[in-house]
């Protein structure tokens, strides 16, 4: 069974740019996610989707984040414009149905640094 | 909001040795997650427990759910479990996005 999927692996910027995150979940799963790692700390929720709809936004800052999930399968995160606080890991996980009565399945992430 | 938190933040063991990470919690929670993560790599889903007790191989993870508090441990620890530990929950009746402890970084030496 093929992973949760995530492109790039590394991305640099400069500060003000924009920058776009691409997520492939597993097949079949309806629930994504995307979390912002900042060094040193615990994953932190950005966005859920159930299918193509969001259920959770609450954390993202949408001043310069934006997500979108056409189709109900992959995903796309981008940022517009950058900041250099923005420099994280950007993880993409997925679930059958919601992650509180099935295992959730993480991506290996993108590193984004801004400059 | 769940505040999640984690001890040790680092440890440094000899291979073979008995390994324990505890996470506390403030909310009442419906499931905890642990999970592993690597230097460079992804995050691996080790356990979710919403009561109990649950093993897997070398590793068992406990949660005392009137106390707000989990372990997770690992018997004969070997180099290879050397990774970052984190803890996350979900809250009783909150959306399903998990709150995450800050991890415990693990090195297993030869």
């Amino acid at each position: 069974e093929a992973g949760v999927a995530q492109s790039p692996r590394y991305k640099i910027i400069e500060k003000r740019q924009s920058v776009a995150f691409w997520c492939n979940p597993i097949s079949g799963h309806a629930t994504l996610y995307w979390y912002q790692q900042i060094l040193g700390q615990g994953p932190k929720l950005l966005i859920q989707f159930q299918n193509n709809g969001v259920v959770d936004d609450s954390q993202l800052p949408k001043d310069r984040f934006s997500a979108e999930r056409l189709k109900g399968v992959d995903s796309t995160l981008k940022i517009q414009p950058a900041k250099l606080e923005d420099s994280a890991v950007y993880l993409c996980a997925s679930s059958l149905r919601g992650i509180s009565d099935t295992e959730a399945f993480f991506g290996l992430g993108t590193r984004l640094k801004v400059v | 909001k769940n505040e999640v938190e984690q001890s040790p933040q680092n440890l440094t063991a000899q291979e073979g040795e008995f390994i324990t990470i505890n996470c506390s919690y403030s909310v009442g929670i419906s499931a905890l997650h642990w999970l592993q993560q690597h230097p460079g790599g992804g995050i691996v889903s080790l356990f979710m427990l919403s009561s109990g007790k649950k093993k897997h191989g070398r590793l068992i993870a406990t949660i005392n759910i009137q106390e707000k508090h989990s372990s997770l441990h690992i018997t004969a620890s070997h180099p290879r479990d050397s990774a970052v530990y984190i803890c996350a929950v979900r809250e009783r009746g909150g959306a399903d996005g998990l709150t995450f402890g800050k991890g415990t970084h693990l090195i297993i030496q030869p």
